[in-house]
C-alpha cells in the first residue's frame, strides 16, 4: 500500500528562522510529488517535483526531490507569521494518475 | 479567472438526512476530483471525473455517497442517510486535463459538513 509520511507533524518557530519540512514516500510507479499550503480550508499549490536533484524555488520557499532515497524537503527561509499553515505533501503514481495520496501534513506556527 | 468554488461553505445537518455539496471548477478544466479531509489528516481521494463521466469512484466509502457532473462542469456530491462519521471537510479540485504527471490539481475552499 502506498504511504506518504511527513515530519515533523507540528513545528513552532520564531519569525526569521529557517525551517525544513520532510516528506518520505513508498509508492509504486512514482510519477510526481506535490507540495500544498493549507490555511483554513483550501490547499494552495506550491510545487510539483518529478525529477531528482532539481530544486524548485519560489521566493523564500524551495523544494527538492530525491528519488533514490524516496523523500522530498520543503525549505522556508526568513519565516514570516504569514507562513503559518499546514503544509501538505502528496504523491501521484502511475496506477492512479490522478488520485493524490496525501500525508497528514506538518502544522507550522511562526511566532512574532 | 476565478478559482474553484464550493457551496455551501458550511453545512450542519442531522443524522439520517440527505445533503448535496456543490463544486464549480475552473473554467476549461475537464478533470474534477472530490476529496474528504478529516481533522488532523490529509485529504483522501473520493472520485474523479473526466468530462461528464466518473472515471474512478473507487474512493467513495459506501453506496450512500454518489456524485454527478451532468454537463461536464459543475459537480454535486450527494450523501444519503448521513452519519456522524461523515463529518469532515469535503474538498473539490479541478485540473486542465487529468491523468498526466504534470497536471496540477487546484483546490476549492471546501465544505465543512457537520452531522449532529
Amino acid at each position: 500500500e502506498d504511504k506518504v509520511v511527513q515530519s515533523p507533524l507540528s513545528l513552532v518557530v520564531h519569525e526569521g528562522d529557517t525551517v525544513t519540512l520532510n516528506c518520505s514516500y513508498e509508492v509504486t510507479n512514482f510519477r510526481s510529488l506535490l507540495w500544498y499550503k493549507q490555511e483554513k480550508k483550501a490547499p494552495t499549490f506550491l510545487f510539483m517535483l518529478t525529477s531528482s536533484g532539481i530544486e524548485k524555488k519560489s521566493g523564500r520557499l524551495s523544494s527538492i526531490l530525491d528519488k533514490k532515497e524516496l523523500f522530498s524537503i520543503l525549505n522556508i527561509t526568513a519565516t514570516q507569521t504569514g507562513d503559518s499553515a499546514v503544509y501538505l505533501c502528496a504523491v501521484l503514481n502511475s496506477n492512479s494518475g490522478y488520485a493524490l495520496n496525501f500525508g497528514k501534513g506538518t502544522s507550522l506556527l511562526v511566532t512574532p | 479567472g476565478a478559482g474553484v468554488s464550493q457551496t455551501p461553505s458550511n453545512k450542519v445537518t442531522e443524522k439520517g438526512k440527505y445533503v448535496e455539496l456543490r463544486c464549480d471548477p475552473i473554467s476549461g478544466h475537464t478533470a474534477l476530483y472530490w476529496y474528504r479531509q478529516s481533522l488532523g489528516q490529509g485529504p483522501e481521494f473520493l472520485i474523479y471525473f473526466q468530462g461528464t463521466g466518473a472515471a474512478d469512484d473507487s474512493g467513495l466509502p459506501n453506496d450512500r455517497f454518489f456524485a454527478v457532473r451532468p454537463e461536464g462542469s459543475v459537480s454535486t456530491l450527494k450523501i444519503q442517510r448521513t452519519e456522524r462519521g461523515d463529518s469532515a471537510v469535503y474538498l473539490c479540485a479541478s485540473s486542465l486535463a487529468g491523468g498526466s504527471s504534470t497536471d496540477t490539481q487546484y483546490f476549492g475552499p471546501g465544505t465543512r459538513l457537520t452531522v449532529l
